[in-house]
């Protein structure tokens, strides 16, 4: 399917668990983004990746890893779930620099850790 | 740093009414501005840009103009139907070199039939 999908959907784990979330775009857009999406905070930017093997930190980047050794993918692995990062995360990719053009989003991942 | 402050929600309307939200920024440089929308579980979607100032955008009956002056990015819209019913996001991306899109926390707009 073209466009922007993510997986899973839906997410319960434990504290202390490790869980990846995966996110992929089939519109060989260079820049992904992963947001974490909190009551009273809005959007927040984890990470970001301008093309392959190129990523850099957002806001509130702890605690999380990322890579991007295709183009298409843009994984997020929590290394050590807790309790703060249930949220609902939205990954979203560019063609490019995002100064004009819009980002594409996902239609997201809801996480619950227990 | 760059933010965006958008007003609080929610907001609740009845169809046909007049809606604003308001939205004020803060930004370095010369910000393309955007206004972005969530229907109910779904991710964010573009609604409509500005990219210099006095510029409107506009999108599916909603209007909004970007004032440098006031630095302001208020989003209306003259008659809301129940499907505009969604959460709505202002954000801005600066053209000092940032990829990144800041938004504000987001304003859930609720009209009733």
């Amino acid at each position: 399917d073209a466009g922007i999908t993510q997986s899973p959907r839906y997410k319960i784990t434990e504290t202390g668990r490790q869980v990846t979330l995966m996110c992929h775009q089939t519109w060989s857009h260079s820049y992904m983004f992963w947001y974490r999406q909190d009551l009273g905070h809005g959007l927040r930017l984890i990470y970001y990746s301008a093309a392959a093997d190129i990523t850099d930190k957002g806001e509130v980047p702890d605690g999380y890893v990322v890579s991007r050794s295709k183009t298409e993918n843009f994984p997020l692995t929590l290394e050590s779930a807790t309790r703060s990062q249930t949220s609902v995360y939205f990954c979203a990719s560019s063609p490019r620099a995002v100064l004009d053009y819009e980002q594409y989003f996902g239609p997201g991942t809801r996480l619950t850790v227990t | 740093g760059n933010s965006v402050t958008q007003m609080e929600g929610p907001v609740t309307l009845s169809e046909e009414a007049f809606l604003t939200i308001n939205c004020t920024y803060t930004a370095t440089g010369y910000p393309s501005l955007f206004w972005y929308v969530q229907y109910p579980g779904e991710g964010l979607q573009l609604l409509l840009k500005a990219t210099k100032a006095d510029d409107k955008g506009s999108n599916k009956g909603f209007e909004a103009t970007y004032r440098k002056e006031t630095t302001s990015f208020h989003l209306e819209k003259g008659s809301v139907q129940v499907s505009d019913s969604a959460v709505y996001f202002c954000a801005l991306s600066d053209r000092g070199g940032s990829e990144k899109l800041v938004f504000g926390k987001g304003t859930k707009l609720t009209v009733n039939p």
